[in-house]
């Protein structure tokens, strides 16, 4: 079974631009989440979606924000980038939401770099 | 104060050697553990999880809790260098089900 894929792996844009991240969850699960892992703050939690709909936010501005499709698709965007949004954003899926208590599978990220 | 706590290390020790490496949490309403493996340029891995407090093994890896002192702790018995990667506890917040990462360690195994 193929993993969770997150497109692209790489990205730089600058200050003041907008940025949009895909992933794809493993076949069959249909909560996917977001996350933002930086070396100063760790991993901390953007959303979860599941059936298309956001069922968790994190402590984010409203800058960031995602979606996702009735494949299960998802993506995130954020506009008006600054330079500490450069980190590396993954994304994880699991069968049921409320990902916590259950196994997440974690992409291999896009690592955004803001100049 | 975080609610999570885990130094960052680097912890370098030579293969073979036990690793103990732990996490501190502030919440004592917390029941739930995980441990997470993360390699370079990967995403985290769920390695193990707790319920409540005590022991549990799975091969070479071992997690410990102990809710009393509000600390749990990962050993890695005859360390590998394929073990080098960072480590990360993660609890789930009950309020809203979402995960509280530590900071993760990172474990080097010189061979």
């Amino acid at each position: 079974k193929a993993g969770v894929t997150q497109t692209p792996r790489y990205l730089i844009k600058t200050r003041g631009q907008q940025v949009t991240l895909s992933c794809s969850p493993i076949s069959g699960h249909r909560s996917v989440s977001w996350y933002q892992q930086t070396p100063g703050q760790g991993l901390q939690f953007l959303f979860e979606y599941f059936s298309e709909t956001q069922r968790n936010k994190g402590n984010f501005p409203g800058r960031f924000s995602g979606r996702q499709f009735s494949n299960s698709r998802s993506e995130m965007n954020v506009s008006t980038l600054e330079l500490g949004d450069s980190a590396l954003y993954l994304c994880a899926s699991s069968l049921e939401p409320g990902g916590s208590y259950n196994e997440q599978f974690f992409g291999p990220g896009t690592r955004l770099t803001v100049l | 104060q975080k609610e999570v706590e885990q130094d960052p290390g680097p912890l370098s020790v030579p293969e073979g050697a036990i690793v103990s490496l732990n996490c501190t949490y502030s919440n004592s309403a917390f029941q739930y553990f995980m441990w997470y493996r993360q390699y370079s340029r990967k995403g985290p891995e769920l390695l193990m999880y707790t319920y409540s407090s005590g022991n549990k093994e799975d091969g070479r890896f071992t997690a410990q809790v102990d809710k009393s002192s509000k600390y749990i702790s990962l050993f890695i018995r005859d360390s590998q260098p394929s073990d080098s990667a960072t480590y990360l506890c993660a609890i789930p917040n009950p309020s809203n089900y979402q995960l509280i990462w530590g900071a993760g360690t990172k474990l080097i195994i010189k061979p």
